[in-house]
């Protein structure tokens, strides 16, 4: 696709409640980040594919926290039990090579948990 | 563990002046990656910086790279409105095979007319 796409781009969950946020990255990008961003702050970083393999997931805050990438391609970032300091924009980015090449963002999911 | 520093936190300038923000990392670099976020928007791949003491223009930006691959510079020459937002280093540090970018927290910008 044209750039990376995520959806939903809102969400307000009841604590307790699991969602499942959604990326789609750009056609042939082999990594695929995901970040959780609170306001006013940097992307902190949460996992790390590359293809299907997920290399590096030790950014998620707890076994709440669960991502997947079973093609190599579309990734679902699934969080159980939201509880209230879940809230905040979950960003996805793919680039070709890793952190070693331009990563390109979605738009995010802002996620609310009340 | 990896951090990386951004300096100052909030930038407030009159349209026209200059404006620089830092980046300080504890470790070495093998690159540097500068992003702006837009209020409301994603971030978004300015430029890349690779080798020591590399210095890139792009029009009124120019970003410089420290020798030790520690440090970077982001100064923009005679703001305008449209450069507010919030900009971003990142970088994998040196001798990461999986290239997990880590960002700065940031330095927001906000340019008065």
């Amino acid at each position: 696709g044209a750039g990376v796409s995520q959806s939903p781009r809102y969400k307000v969950a009841k604590r307790g409640q699991d969602v499942a946020l959604r990326c789609d990255p750009i056609s042939g990008h082999v990594s695929l980040f995901w970040y959780q961003q609170a306001l006013g702050q940097g992307p902190e970083f949460l996992t790390y594919f590359q293809n299907e393999a997920q290399l590096d997931k030790s950014g998620l805050p707890s076994d709440r926290f669960f991502a997947e990438r079973p093609e190599g391609s579309v990734s679902t970032l699934k969080i159980q039990r939201t509880q209230q300091e879940d809230s905040a924009v979950y960003l996805c980015a793919s680039s070709l090579a890793g952190g070693f090449t331009e990563a390109f963002f979605g738009q995010g999911t802002r996620l609310t948990v009340v | 563990g990896q951090q990386v520093m951004q300096i100052p936190q909030y930038q407030h300038v009159q349209e026209g002046e200059d404006f620089t923000t830092y980046c300080n990392s504890s470790t070495t670099l093998s690159n540097i990656q500068w992003y702006k976020q837009r209020p409301g928007g994603h971030p978004v791949f300015l430029i890349q910086l690779v080798k020591s003491g590399e210095v890139k223009k792009q029009k009124r930006l120019t970003f410089q790279f420290g020798e030790a691959k520690k440090n970077s510079s982001l100064h923009i020459t005679a703001t305008q409105t449209t450069d507010v937002g919030t900009y971003f280093c990142a970088g994998p540090h040196r001798g990461s095979t999986l290239g997990r970018l880590y960002f700065g927290r940031g330095t927001q910008l906000t340019v008065w007319p």
